[in-house]
């Protein structure tokens, strides 16, 4: 069965201070991989997607960036962490398949302060 | 613009009292409509998709409807252990393929 991991669950960063979430996933092959923050009552929002080993589109310009660098690795990064990053980020998976439902990972709670 | 609005925003309910959570949607090509739920500091989870108007699915004490503007999620006799916020998103057909469209979520809470 497939399953996705996601790094650390909670994380206490200084403003300027670098940032790298790792999420993997087990038992599939060539999924499409996303990355969503979620800040408090507000929804869910796409950050970047994947739909292959070095193709990465971002949804909103921001202080983020994205790299899979193998098939089942999708890496959140920032060089220099601003307040306004703290939230809780999500990895999530699907087949590549159009319109199947996302699995997500546990989620990363960021506070930057 | 594309557009999911959940409502309320918060419930209460006494365990064993019904209700339902409404998702509005102004979206161009709608081609599913998802529920999840979402259990504090955790990822969402799973529940039903929707893809056609007058579908519905259920699952326990659950069950999700679809119309052409709106999907609701039925709760029939809630226990304590349904509190969670459930997620409804549409998927829509963009340039860069299927894009999910999340609304903020309805907190649900059922007390003994």
């Amino acid at each position: 069965s497939q399953t996705i991991h996601q790094w650390p669950a909670t994380l206490v960063q200084p403003v300027g201070s670098p940032l790298s979430l790792e999420c993997t996933v087990e038992g599939t092959s060539n999924p499409n991989l996303y990355w969503y923050r979620q800040a408090a009552g507000r929804g869910l929002q796409l950050l970047f997607y994947s739909v292959g080993i070095g193709q990465i589109s971002s949804e909103v310009p921001q202080n983020l960036s994205a790299s899979r660098p193998q098939d089942r690795q999708f890496i959140l990064s920032s060089k220099k962490l601003l307040l306004s990053d703290s939230g809780f980020y999500l990895c999530a998976w699907r087949p590549g398949r159009e319109n199947e439902k996302l699995f997500f990972g546990s989620g990363t709670q960021l506070s930057v302060l | 613009e594309d557009q999911v609005t959940q409502s309320p925003e918060a419930l209460r309910l006494q365990e064993g009292e019904s209700s339902s959570l409404n998702c509005s949607y102004t979206v161009s090509g709608l081609r599913g409509l998802f529920w999840y739920r979402q259990d504090p500091g955790k990822g969402p989870e799973f529940l039903f998709t929707l893809y056609s108007a007058g579908e519905e699915k259920e699952k326990e004490r659950l069950k999700a409807t679809l119309t052409k503007k709106e999907s609701f999620l039925h709760i029939t006799a809630p226990k304590p252990e349904d509190s969670a916020t459930y997620l409804c998103a549409a998927s829509i057909l963009t340039g860069g393929g299927n894009k999910l469209t999340f609304g903020t979520g309805t907190q649900l809470k059922v007390e003994l």
